[in-house]
């Protein structure tokens, strides 16, 4: 069991390039969030999703994308670069079936730098 | 909107000693408060999950409770190690699923 999964570790884009940030979780989880973490600001969530086809915007969604086809896997997209998204990125999950039991999962995070 | 505080933002403890870390929050209607643990350049690992329900957690040497009324959690942890040097984050749930995290107490136990 894997858990949550992000794919790549860590990446370095010019500005103005383009990507896309890969979340797995094998749990069947409904729930799931992008995140990001910067020094002295804490985890800001960008997006999320309750559910497969569904998404919504977070405290900081301008400058990405995401899309969540799959039940299992939950993409954020970087159109254009900018320095202000260098960032770790971390995605996690969490079902909400477990009502108020239900704690959540995070991945091992994306260290992205744009430069 | 709600606020998560943790004070204090870092501290050095001697090996042994008990750990207090406090987090408080502005809005009482939570559903439930998880605490974390973060090591340098790694992502959060869940330590306790506190039910809007419950007062108390838990696990091995970790206590953490739990007061809605005054919005205020506590995570004890007993007779510290220098393995538990690391950043606790708390973060709450609220009824829109919406998830609100604490800057962090970041911890150094002193061998």
């Amino acid at each position: 069991n894997a858990g949550v999964t992000q794919t790549p570790k860590f990446r370095v884009l010019k500005t103005g390039q383009s990507m896309t940030l890969l979340c797995a979780q094998d749990m069947n989880h409904e729930y799931m969030y992008w995140y990001r973490q910067d020094p002295g600001m804490g985890l800001r969530l960008i997006h999320y999703s309750v559910g497969e086809g569904t998404t919504a915007k977070g405290e900081v969604p301008d400058g990405y994308n995401v899309s969540r086809l799959k039940k299992q896997n939950f993409l954020l997209g970087l159109e254009s670069a900018a320095p202000s998204q260098t960032s770790v990125y971390f995605c996690a999950s969490r079902d909400p079936s477990q009502g108020l039991a239900s704690p959540l999962h995070f991945g091992n995070g994306t260290r992205l730098t744009v430069t | 909107k709600q606020e998560v505080t943790q004070i204090p933002a870092a501290l050095s403890v001697p090996e042994g000693e008990n750990l207090v870390l406090n987090c408080s929050f502005t809005d009482s209607a939570i559903y439930n408060l998880q605490w974390f643990r973060q090591d340098p350049g790694k992502g959060l690992t869940s330590l306790l999950l506190i039910q809007s329900s419950q007062r108390e957690q838990t696990s091995g040497r970790l206590n953490a409770s739990l007061d809605k009324s005054s919005g205020r959690s506590t995570l004890y942890i007993a007779a510290s190690q220098p393995g538990d040097s690391a950043t606790y984050l708390c973060a709450v749930i609220r009824g829109n699923n919406r998830l609100a995290f604490g800057k962090g107490n970041q911890v150094v136990v002193i061998p």
